[in-house]
């Protein structure tokens, strides 16, 4: 089965800052789909990037950017100008792609703090 | 505004109760997806439907069974409750079921058994 391993349970970052978030994963497909869903306090689940993983070039979304590497089989997401709606719980989630897709599998999520 | 809307928002209910949650999927979307997420188990996809056929299972119980209306929306219904399942119940759509396309989620249903 495929897992996706978020090793950081928390961050902080300063307002205006850059931060990382790490995300691994587990598979023996070629082909499928990963993102990263943002949780604010409200706890709706938002969509923040998603990769092709047959996409060689990163994708990016405003401020938001990924860091993929195939072959590590690594997904990290970077923030630029850090702003204090960023705060939430993030969650990187993979999907599978075949006949009958599996739904997402998610990480345990990495709490961002940014401070003022 | 994701375009999924889900019903009820929160709901309580004892032990031992019966419980239906209702997704509407955005307009044009063919599959729905439920989710659980709780503090133990973290977020877990439960069952996939598309247009009215169930696609794919993963950590569903045998006490929830769920099931996809011809309008294309979707009730997940979960009976003989145990305090273990309250959470956060989510349920996403997209415009096709192969993993290819993404995921809108609703605002979810909170479910807290007494």
């Amino acid at each position: 089965a495929q897992t996706v391993t978020q090793s950081q349970p928390e961050m902080s970052v300063q307002e205006a800052e850059t931060v990382t978030l790490s995300c691994t994963y587990d598979t023996s497909e070629s082909d499928y789909y990963l993102f990263w869903y943002k949780q604010p306090p409200s706890r709706q689940m938002i969509l923040v990037i998603r990769q092709e993983a047959y996409k060689q070039q990163n994708a990016t979304e405003n401020r938001f950017s990924v860091n993929f590497q195939k072959a590590a089989k690594s997904f990290s997401l970077k923030i630029s100008d850090s702003q204090l709606g960023d705060a939430a719980m993030y969650f990187c989630a993979y999907s599978e792609v075949r006949g009958g897709a599996d739904g997402l599998t998610f990480g345990k999520g990495t709490h961002l703090i940014i401070q003022p | 505004d994701s375009g999924v809307t889900q019903t009820p928002k929160h709901l309580i209910t004892a032990t031992g109760q019966r419980v239906t949650l209702r997704c509407s999927p955005r307009s044009g979307d063919l599959s729905v997806y439920w989710y659980q997420q709780s503090l133990d188990q973290g977020l877990q996809f439960l069952i996939q439907y598309y247009n009215g056929e169930e696609r794919a299972k993963g950590n569903i119980l045998e006490r929830f069974s769920a099931q996809q209306f011809p309008d294309l929306h979707s009730e997940l219904n979960l009976s003989s409750l145990e305090l273990g399942d309250s959470a956060l119940y989510f349920c996403a759509s997209s415009s096709g079921g192969s993993g290819r396309e993404t995921q809108y989620f609703g605002p979810g249903t909170r479910l807290l058994v007494l």
